[in-house]
């Protein structure tokens, strides 16, 4: 089975801007979750989708939002871009039943000038 | 407020020795608890996960124990190789919590041949 895929890999933008990143699940995994990963601030929950729904959401501002697909596909868009947004943006899938085990994705680096 | 506090320093041990790496958490009652290896540059893997009624998991390895009176989680690693040098996770979900884990900041280690 493939693992969980990211799109792109590496981005830069500029302060003000806006971007989506790509998620797609380990087939059959219907819960994507997206966590933000700084230096600083270590690995932290952003939200999670199940079922084209959002489940859970962490502590971010609204200028970062998701979406999930039919598909169990899943973006997520940072919008007015801020030099704190850089950093590596983690996806990661699921089963759902009791199936606990995260299975994460290369993630995508966002540079923010 | 939930902390998840694990040993910021590196932990440098000699290749065969036995690594033991601590998680400590306060202000949570978590339901499981999952370790996570983190090489440079790429997502977590998933490890091993302890249930709250159980006291220890082992995988090859690797052996995890859990004391929900100390509020403690303790991650080991016998007959250690250089293989395993990476920065380990600790990662806590709550009962009802869908896929929101909440991560500890992360301990790398580093064994030396």
């Amino acid at each position: 089975k493939a693992g969980v895929t990211q799109t792109p890999r590496y981005l830069i933008k500029t302060r003000g801007q806006q971007v989506t990143l790509s998620c797609s699940p380990i087939s059959g995994h219907r819960s994507v979750s997206w966590y933000q990963q700084t230096p600083g601030q270590g690995l932290q929950f952003l939200f999670e989708y199940f079922s084209e729904t959002q489940r859970n959401k962490g502590n971010f501002p609204g200028r970062f939002s998701g979406r999930q697909f039919s598909n169990s596909r899943s973006e997520m868009n940072v919008s007015t871009l801020e030099l704190g947004d850089s950093a590596l943006y983690l996806c990661a899938s699921s089963l759902e039943g009791g199936q606990r085990t995260q299975y994460f994705g290369p993630g995508t680096r966002l540079l923010v000038l | 407020s939930q902390k998840i506090e694990q040993n910021s320093e590196a932990l440098n041990i000699q290749e065969g020795k036995t690594a033991t790496l601590t998680c400590n958490y306060t202000n949570y009652s978590p339901a499981y608890l999952q370790w996570y290896r983190q090489d440079p540059g790429r997502g977590p893997v998933f490890l091993l996960l302890i249930r709250e009624n159980e006291k220890e998991k082992r995988k090859e390895r690797l052996k995890v124990t859990f004391d929900t009176t100390l509020k403690q989680s303790l991650f080991h690693i016998t007959a250690s190789q250089p293989a395993d040098s990476a920065t380990y996770l600790c990662a806590l979900e709550g009962n009802n919590a869908g896929n929101m884990l909440t991560f500890g900041g992360g301990t790398r280690l580093m064994v030396k041949p």
